[in-house]
């Protein structure tokens, strides 16, 4: 069956140290977002691309960089991490003409 | 510019009471609204979405909402609460359109006693 998957699903690293978080997906999707979810504001978007090479800002960008390099994956980098990082991360996808967005399990990152 | 208002950040209902959890938007334009679920330690499920076709929208397990332009609200509802319904659910608004970037209320964890 097609998916979505994360990896890692737990993750914990140092502040200044770069992290890399996976996403992958099987449904040939053209659309892929990552968000953070923390408590008490939901789910907010970090960055999102629309096809190959296309990489866009969200609202909570700042710290985070993403690369769209084929269709199936879009790795989430966090360049130094910081306390303020530790969060879940949630990949979602979506496809040409579709409306809602399709999640991944979701991976918890502790900054110490 | 868009936000999302879930009023009530924990809601508690009995095992067969109505569910109702309430979701209020800001939209600039015509707005596509989703409900989802998330179960713990898990990612997001939807359960059901308005597009501009019927007001009254119909979901999965039983839930439904009705988009109310007059009141800019998306309210969810079920008849009968289960057990299995305790989970926190986040009501999402996106512009109208394919594809576009949601925004998502705080949630409401739902819980159901026995």
């Amino acid at each position: 069956d097609a998916e979505i998957t994360q990896s890692p699903r737990h993750k914990i690293t140092e502040t200044g140290r770069q992290v890399t978080l996976a996403c992958h997906q099987t449904w040939n999707h053209n659309n892929m977002f990552w968000y953070r979810q923390d408590l008490g504001h939901g789910l907010r978007l970090i960055h999102y691309s629309y096809g190959v090479q296309d990489t866009n800002k969200g609202e909570v960008s700042d710290g985070y960089s993403v690369s769209r390099s084929n269709t199936e994956d879009l790795p989430l980098t966090l360049e130094s991490a910081a306390s303020s990082q530790t969060s879940v991360y949630f990949c979602a996808s979506s496809g040409i003409g579709m409306v809602e967005q399709f999640f991944g399990p979701g991976t918890r990152l502790t900054v110490l | 510019a868009q936000s999302v208002t879930q009023l009530g950040s924990h809601v508690s209902v009995s095992e067969g009471a109505l569910v109702l959890l309430r979701c209020n938007y800001s939209s600039s334009v015509p707005p596509y609204l989703f409900w989802y679920v998330q179960y713990p330690n898990q990612g997001l499920q939807l359960l059901l979405k308005y597009t501009s076709a019927a007001t009254l929208v119909k979901g999965i397990n039983g839930f439904e909402a009705e988009f109310k332009k007059s009141e800019t609200s998306f309210h969810l509802t079920k008849p009968s609460a289960h057990m299995s319904d305790a989970a926190e659910y986040f009501c999402a608004v996106s512009p109208s359109g394919s594809a576009r970037q949601l925004t998502f209320g705080s949630g409401t964890q739902l819980t159901v006693l026995p």
